[in-house]
């Protein structure tokens, strides 16, 4: 069975410094990650997604995020935090193998301090 | 923003009453989800599709019921709602063509109140 851990409930950072939210994942194989983020009363929005080759993957609003198989992490990250980013941060994990589901992390609000 | 629609986006009603909740998208999507999502919570599988006249149940059990007769629209439908229904509920779609790599789109969702 794949599963999601997001360690952190929620992370709090000043606005302008650098920003991680944390993502462990477990599969049989090898994975297909994703990060989405959800601002209130709105459904998912898809910000990246690691399918192979480079570990550092860019995505949308400036975000990124580094797969580590050894850790088997993958972590979002953002060099400078806006209050607009703001939300809450799902990560996510599929296994290439057959007609596995997505699963989903648990979730990580972050809160951006002006 | 993404083609994919749900109504309403809130319904409050009574306990014992059926209801359907529409899904509908225009990026001609093999693949569709329901998921359920309390308040800032963790999203939970309820129902997916592959196609027309595929559907299978997700990871947490659900009284309601789903149907794929058109590919661009994946109704939920609850016989007899209870007040342990209330809840945000997620349409989400992704294209297939055999590759499991493709993110999904989601709609605004549904607020749900059973009173």
């Amino acid at each position: 069975a794949q599963s999601v851990a997001q360690p952190e409930d929620q992370v709090n950072v000043a606005e302008g410094n650098p920003l991680t939210v944390k993502c462990t994942y477990s599969v049989s194989g090898n994975p297909y990650l994703f990060w989405y983020v959800q601002y209130p009363n709105r459904g998912l929005q898809f910000l990246l997604k690691y399918i192979t080759g480079d570990n550092l993957v860019k995505g949308s609003y400036g975000f990124e995020a580094e797969f580590n198989k050894s850790q088997t992490s993958f972590h979002l990250k953002k060099p400078s935090a806006l209050v607009s980013d703001s939300a809450l941060y799902f990560c996510a994990v599929r296994d290439r193998g057959g007609y596995q589901k997505v699963t989903f992390g648990t979730g990580t609000k972050l809160q951006v301090i002006p | 923003e993404a083609d994919i629609y749900q109504t309403p986006r809130y319904l409050v009603i009574g306990t014992g009453k059926k209801i359907t909740l529409e899904c509908s998208q225009t990026m001609g999507h093999d693949k569709m989800y329901w998921y359920q999502q309390d308040p800032g919570m963790e999203l939970h599988l309820i129902h997916y599709s592959y196609g027309v006249n595929s559907t299978e149940k997700g990871d947490l059990s659900s009284e309601s019921t789903v149907s794929r007769i058109r590919t661009e629209h994946f109704p939920l439908t609850l016989e007899s709602a209870r007040p342990s229904h209330t809840s945000q509920y997620l349409c989400a779609s992704s294209e297939w063509g055999g590759q499991s790599y493709n993110e999904q789109f989601f709609g605004p969702g549904t607020r749900l109140t059973v009173l």
